[in-house]
């Protein structure tokens, strides 16, 4: 049973560019969340996607975007990239009904120059 | 807004000493707290999730608890092997599944 798979394990963008993570969920899970974990922190939550949707955004601004294809796989998407958006960026994954927990993936480490 | 607040932020066992680690919280409407670890570089790995005051939870030498205002996860007899950081977080009634962390307990257990 494959886990939550992510890509690409690290990243690494210069100020002002764009960069697009990828994610793939646990078998069997239709939900997607998005969260960044700076050093020496808890993950934050970035947004929530399910039925193609964005369905709950956490305190990030609008150059934070993301997707969510048919196969539930999710795409998050970052403009005009600042230093401060050096972070590992994590996939979880779940059900929408039924059990609560999350499953996370390894994440991509994405560093900003 | 939820707050989670975990303590201590570092804690250094000798093998077999036990001890344990403090998540206080305060959210509206508790919809589950989860306990999770993190090893260095790598993505949570989920271990409990408690609903109610008074639910235990129990996987090897790991136990947590739940109180209304905190949890507790105790380690009995570390390994070496249980260092990684322990992360706790809250999901409240009126969010669709979003997770608020604190920043997580660093736990080194020395041989």
């Amino acid at each position: 049973d494959a886990g939550v798979t992510q890509s690409p394990t690290h990243l690494i963008k210069t100020r002002g560019q764009q960069v697009t993570l990828r994610c793939s969920p646990k078998s069997g899970h239709d939900t997607v969340s998005w969260y960044q974990q700076a050093l020496g922190q808890g993950p934050q939550f970035i947004f929530q996607y399910y039925e193609e949707e964005e369905r709950q955004r956490g305190n990030f601004p609008d150059r934070f975007s993301g997707h969510q294809f048919p196969n539930y796989s999710s795409e998050l998407n970052v403009n005009a990239l600042l230093l401060g958006d050096s972070a590992l960026y994590l996939c979880a994954s779940s059900l929408r009904t039924g059990a609560a927990e999350q499953y996370f993936g390894p994440g991509t480490r994405l560093t900003v120059t | 807004e939820d707050q989670v607040t975990q303590s201590p932020e570092a804690l250094r066992l000798q093998e077999g000493e036990s001890s344990s680690l403090n998540c206080s919280y305060t959210v509206s409407g508790l919809r589950g707290l989860f306990w999770y670890r993190q090893d260095p570089g790598k993505g949570p790995e989920f271990l409990f999730t408690l609903y109610s005051a008074g639910e235990e939870k129990e996987k090897e030498r790991l136990k947590a608890t739940l109180t209304k205002k905190e949890s507790f996860l105790h380690i009995t007899a570390p390994k070496p092997e249980d260092s990684a950081t322990y992360l706790c977080a809250v999901r409240n009634a009126g969010s669709a599944r979003q997770l608020t962390f604190g920043s997580g307990t660093q736990l080194t257990v020395l041989p």
